[in-house]
């Protein structure tokens, strides 16, 4: 069955960097886009960024953007995300999501990880 | 696309029907005719899990008292009779007009 186990979360100083990663398995990764969903302490979902199956199409919401890096590796079956600049408005739980396609297509995501805390906190 | 949903919180009893909406501030038909429109379920300490996608079709091992229907801008989310499992926060979710993706602001279901 699809397993996705995220890693790297832990307290952080503002304005300082930090690598999420997220490991899966149970279906063919090279297949389908990866996501990357946050949400902050008694806050809802915000998505974060997504790369296709091939890593050429990626995006982010504009709250991470020119701060946040997602990348795959198609080898190893991991999708991680750099943060940086961080500040205490980053401090959430990310979720690393599987996408019900490519990423080519309209997303829906199908499988979420257990998520990662990450705290920014001085 | 800004996703609105309501109420903000619904307390039922466990036997009874429960109805959240969510509304679209445009159109969620895509060129293909679908409609990219999905439903989560966020129980207490848990990560979000999917129930439903293109508006209706529900995941594997959803009960089929979960249901979806709408069409456009409007949708809405019912559960048949609620039970005591059901209790989370539900979150709609549209992937028409991606990127981004965007959810609703969630629903709080508790049992009266």
């Amino acid at each position: 069955q699809v397993h996705l186990v995220e890693s790297g979360g832990g307290v952080v100083h503002p304005g300082t960097s930090l690598r999420l990663s997220c490991a899966a398995s149970g279906f063919t990764f090279t297949s389908y886009g990866m996501h990357w969903v946050r949400q902050a302490p008694g806050k809802g979902l915000e998505w974060v960024a997504l790369t296709s199956d091939d890593g050429k199409f990626i995006s982010y919401a504009d709250s991470v953007k020119g701060r946040f890096t997602i990348s795959r590796d198609n080898s190893k079956n991991t999708v991680d995300l750099e943060m940086t600049s961080l500040s205490p408005e980053d401090t959430a739980v990310y979720y690393c999501a599987k996408d019900r396609s490519s990423a080519w297509y309209p997303p829906s995501l199908d499988f979420w990880g257990q998520g990662a805390l990450v705290t920014v906190s001085s | 696309v800004v996703m609105t949903q309501s109420p903000l919180s619904l307390p039922v009893t466990v036997g009874q029907p429960a109805s959240i909406s969510c509304r679209s501030s445009q159109s969620l038909v895509y060129s293909d005719g679908i409609v990219y429109l999905s439903w989560f379920q966020q129980r207490p300490g848990q990560s979000p899990r999917r129930l439903l996608y293109e508006v209706s079709k529900r995941d594997s091992g959803v009960p089929d008292r979960f249901s979806g229907t709408g069409s456009g801008t409007n949708f809405t989310l019912k559960i048949n009779r609620v039970e005591a499992e059901d209790v989370g926060v539900y979150y709609c979710m549209q992937g028409t007009h991606w990127p981004p993706l965007t959810f609703g602001g969630g629903t709080t279901v508790e049992i009266k």
